[in-house]
């Protein structure tokens, strides 16, 4: 069975910093997408950034990039200059076919 | 688009009385996935659907759990009858073409079971 862990269940950050979210999964699937998915307090689940297994290059969505490291099964999420506006629960998600796995989420704020 | 539709985004309820959420997924999308959240459990997929036909339902906790998808634009997630564990948010998404493309969620629906 596909898990995904996230084992910083909230951190802060500095308006203007850098932060890194940490993200490993395990899965016995050669192909596979990962997800980085924000949900402020609205609720709404927000696609962040997505990854395809089978690219050896991270993914990079404006301030958002992620390490890819599959060897290592690792999947971080860098915010660059962060907002106040990005202060949000982020999760991290591994779909493969017939199956798709949040992390239990980490609680991002963002301090002025 | 509208984007993902759910109805209704607040249900109060008594335990033992029947709840039906509803979802309206983004036309074209031929994927479609119900999830519950709760702070004890997280995000947690229960059930999903392609070309309206049921796909894989092993999330789906127990026998008062139902979902129906009767065309490509409407499904409904059932408790019946429901408990105060039920109580959670609902979500459902959609995609198209593959489960691995990215999923787009509605507002959710806050199911409160008193």
């Amino acid at each position: 069975a596909q898990t995904v862990t996230q084992s910083q269940p909230e951190m802060s950050v500095q308006e203007a910093e850098t932060v890194t979210l940490s993200c490993t999964y395990d899965t016995s699937e050669s192909n596979y997408y990962l997800f980085w998915y924000k949900q402020p307090p609205s609720r709404q689940m927000i696609l962040v950034i997505r990854q395809e297994a089978y690219k050896q290059q991270n993914a990079t969505e404006n301030r958002f990039s992620v390490n890819f490291q599959k060897a290592a099964k690792s999947f971080s999420l860098k915010i660059s200059d962060s907002q106040l506006g990005d202060t949000a629960m982020y999760f991290c998600a591994q779909t493969a076919p017939n199956d798709m796995r949040f992390g239990a989420g980490t609680r991002l704020t963002v301090k002025p | 688009d509208a984007g993902v539709i759910q109805s209704p985004r607040h249900e109060v309820t008594e335990m033992g009385q029947e709840v039906t959420l509803r979802c309206k997924p983004i036309s074209g999308h031929d994927y479609l996935f119900w999830y519950r959240q709760t702070m004890m459990r997280g995000l947690e997929l229960l059930i999903y659907f392609n070309n309206n036909v049921p796909i894989d339902d092993s999330g789906m906790p127990e026998d008062r759990f139902s979902a129906k998808m009767p065309n490509a634009s409407f499904s409904t997630l059932k408790i019946q009858p429901s408990e105060p564990r039920d109580s959670a948010v609902y979500f459902c998404a959609s995609s198209v073409a593959s489960s691995y493309n990215e999923q787009f969620f509605g507002p959710g629906t806050r199911l409160t079971v008193l």
